[in-house]
């Protein structure tokens, strides 16, 4: 069956430090995988996706990034954590031929940024 | 672009029926998703309607109309564990990502 890590679990970080959040998923290949972000009592906000090593889109223009070094793995960056970058961060994984199906979540990143 | 719409509260005791509602503006449309997610939890996948009408899965219902780009998430005899925020979803315009709603608050009372 397919299990979705990700880590840290929380994190607090003052403002200006780097970020580096990490995801990986076990039981599949070639999977589309994403970061979500959910601020405090709001939606779930569609950060980068990638359908291949390599291949990241943006959605939301800002100071983090993504990378995709193997197949199954997802991480994502910041140089400098603004005070905004406070929130939940999900990464998420479909199936390749994804067509509007289900996507599954990982447990989440709570990060606090102080 | 993608935008959705859904309530933001909805209240109800335990054993009713409630219905979340969702209508959304998209430029490619593959299906509505609801996905269910308990505070401080990760979203969980209740549904998805590539075809308009209804889709029945135990207690919960999930309604597409397509022509009127609406549809609805119907929960019944609501239980204290339906507490929780749901979301409705639609498909990026390229089809490789979801857009949520804000998702609706779901408060089930005794």
């Amino acid at each position: 069956s397919q299990t979705i890590h990700q880590w840290p679990a929380t994190l607090v970080q003052p403002v200006g430090s780097p970020l580096s959040l990490e995801c990986t998923v076990e039981g599949t290949s070639n999977p589309n995988l994403y970061w979500y972000r959910q601020a405090a009592g709001r939606g779930l906000q569609l950060l980068f996706y990638s359908v291949g090593i390599g291949q990241i889109s943006s959605e939301v223009p800002q100071n983090l990034s993504a990378s995709r070094p193997q197949d199954r793995q997802f991480i994502l960056s910041s140089k400098k954590l603004l005070l905004s970058d406070s929130g939940f961060y999900l990464c998420a994984w479909s199936v390749l031929e994804f067509s509007g199906n289900t996507i599954y979540f990982g447990e989440g990143s709570w990060l606090t940024v102080v | 672009g993608q935008s959705l719409e859904q309530p933001s509260e909805v209240t109800a005791v335990e054993g009713a029926i409630v219905q979340i509602n969702c209508t959304y503006q998209t430029s490619g449309f593959y299906g509505l998703s609801w996905y269910q997610q308990h505070d401080g939890g990760a979203p969980t996948f209740l549904s998805y309607n590539a075809l308009d009408g209804l889709e029945e899965t135990g207690r919960f219902s999930s309604f597409l109309s397509r022509s009127d780009s609406y549809g609805y998430l119907l929960l019944q005899e609501l239980q204290m564990k339906d507490s929780a925020s749901y979301f409705c979803a639609v498909t990026n315009q390229a089809g490789t990502a979801l857009i949520f709603g804000k998702g609706t608050t779901l408060s089930v009372s005794s």
